[in-house]
């Protein structure tokens, strides 16, 4: 069935470095790729995402990359701060699927 | 605007008890998805409805659990008897048209099975 692996599980990182968050996705057919960021004690929120027509796509702090030949897509973090702490989650659907398929969360550590 | 309503935030009960979960959708969605998040899997889809119809409940552990969702505005998620593995946070999620759009979550349900 439909699987997506996601690396690390935990990452620490001093304040001002960046993070990188990577994920493989096992259906060819995907075409949907989004991310969410959970904070302590609340519901996972989407960040940014990323659809299979584009490689990358950015947003402040943050980017996505998307390679589609070899099934993994990757989070990047640029300049970090303490309030980046939090579990981050990517996901995978394919068209007309109508759900979305998580991988098993990272939880990022940023040290002031 | 409000978004996704879960009640109750904290559930403490028995097992062998009924537990029934209850999910407010954000007004004008028309999926509602619920999840469960353990330490040991993760965040699981369970079940999700479109235009209240239930489209894929493959992710349901057992006939212990089900799913209604009665109209657009409302869905309850009732586990009966409860057992203590099923302690876990239990999230609704909404959003129009399905998968490729953003999910809104709620802030979840705590249940703790004693």
């Amino acid at each position: 069935g439909e699987n997506v692996e996601q690396h690390p599980s935990t990452l620490s990182v001093q304040e001002g470095d960046s993070a990188v968050i990577k994920c493989t996705y096992s259906d060819s057919a995907s075409n949907y790729f989004p991310w969410y960021k959970q904070e302590l004690g609340k519901g996972p929120q989407l960040i940014i995402d990323i659809r299979s027509n584009v490689g990358e796509k950015k947003d402040q702090r943050i980017a996505v990359t998307l390679n589609k030949t070899a099934k993994h897509f990757s989070l990047h973090i640029t300049e970090t701060q303490p309030e980046d702490s939090a579990v981050y989650f990517c996901a995978a659907s394919r068209p007309g699927g109508g759900k979305l398929i998580f991988g098993q969360g990272t939880e990022l550590s940023v040290k002031p | 605007d409000a978004g996704v309503i879960q009640s109750p935030r904290h559930e403490v009960t028995e097992m062998g008890q009924e537990v029934t979960l209850r999910c407010k959708p954000i007004s004008g969605h028309n999926s509602l998805f619920w999840y469960r998040q353990t330490m040991m899997r993760g965040l699981e889809l369970l079940i999700y409805f479109n235009n209240n119809v239930p489209i894929d409940d493959s992710g349901m552990p057992e006939d212990r659990f089900s799913a209604k969702m009665p109209n657009a505005s409302f869905s309850t998620l009732k586990i009966q008897p409860s057992e203590p593995r099923d302690s876990a946070v239990y999230f609704c999620a909404s959003n129009l048209s399905g998968g490729r759009e953003t999910q809104y979550f709620g802030p979840g349900t705590r249940l703790l099975v004693l």
